[in-house]
């Protein structure tokens, strides 16, 4: 089955300690992408990569880090999460990121930072 | 820079009843606009994606059309259904691997 996977799905955390969230799709998408999404926002782009080891940002990319080492996996890294960091993270991926194509999403993550 | 805006962030409806949903931009200068649907616990399902050379787009109940002189779409659900009760929203893409997403109306179908 085609799918964007996210892990973990719920997460509690303290103030400056270090976390991930992985990220995974089976569909050999060249692009993928991170939300996170807050009440009264919508979903606003963390950051986005084309291709491996092509990334950049979107509209909030402070206080997060990306890498793409391998074409299937995209993980969202808080190397010192901070309470304005609690969130809903969506990943999403899509075949090449052309206006033409439709984007998939993952389940989401529930991240809430102490 | 791009705003969009949905409204009304909330509806109620009785079963049976045609209804639209609308979204609003700023800058016409968009590459396409999506539809999406937001159920909990299950992220974001694409429902329709019109492209800026078009007007609108359908699949089933479902018909989404596009005016980007005026900055508007609106997404048509004809004959609800209780299952139709989600998140609604709306993306647009103003460039290249960037999207900007509406705050969502979020539907109730009351059987």
């Amino acid at each position: 089955e085609a799918q964007v996977t996210q892990n973990p799905r719920y997460l509690i955390t303290v103030t400056g300690k270090k976390l991930t969230v992985t990220c995974s799709q089976n569909m050999n998408h060249e692009y993928m992408s991170w939300y996170r999404q807050d009440p009264g926002l919508g979903l606003r782009q963390i950051y986005y990569s084309m291709n491996v080891e092509v990334t950049d940002k979107g509209d909030v990319p402070e206080g997060y880090k990306v890498s793409r080492k391998e074409k299937r996996n995209f993980p969202l890294i808080l190397e010192s999460p901070s309470p304005n960091q609690t969130s809903l993270y969506f990943c999403a991926s899509s075949r090449s990121g052309g206006s033409w194509e439709t984007q998939y999403f993952g389940p989401g993550t529930r991240l809430l930072v102490l | 820079k791009q705003e969009v805006t949905q409204i009304p962030a909330a509806l109620s409806v009785p079963e049976g009843e045609n209804l639209v949903l609308n979204c609003s931009f700023t800058d016409s200068a968009i590459y396409n606009l999506q539809w999406f649907r937001q159920d909990p616990g299950k992220g974001l399902t694409s429902l329709l994606l019109i492209q800026s050379s078009q007007r609108e787009q359908t699949s089933g109940r479902l018909n989404a059309s596009l005016d980007k002189s005026s900055g508007r779409s609106t997404l048509y659900i004809a004959a609800s259904q209780p299952g139709d009760s989600a998140t609604y929203l709306c993306a647009v893409s103003s460039g290249t691997y960037k999207y900007i997403f509406g705050t969502g109306t979020r539907l109730k179908v009351l059987a």
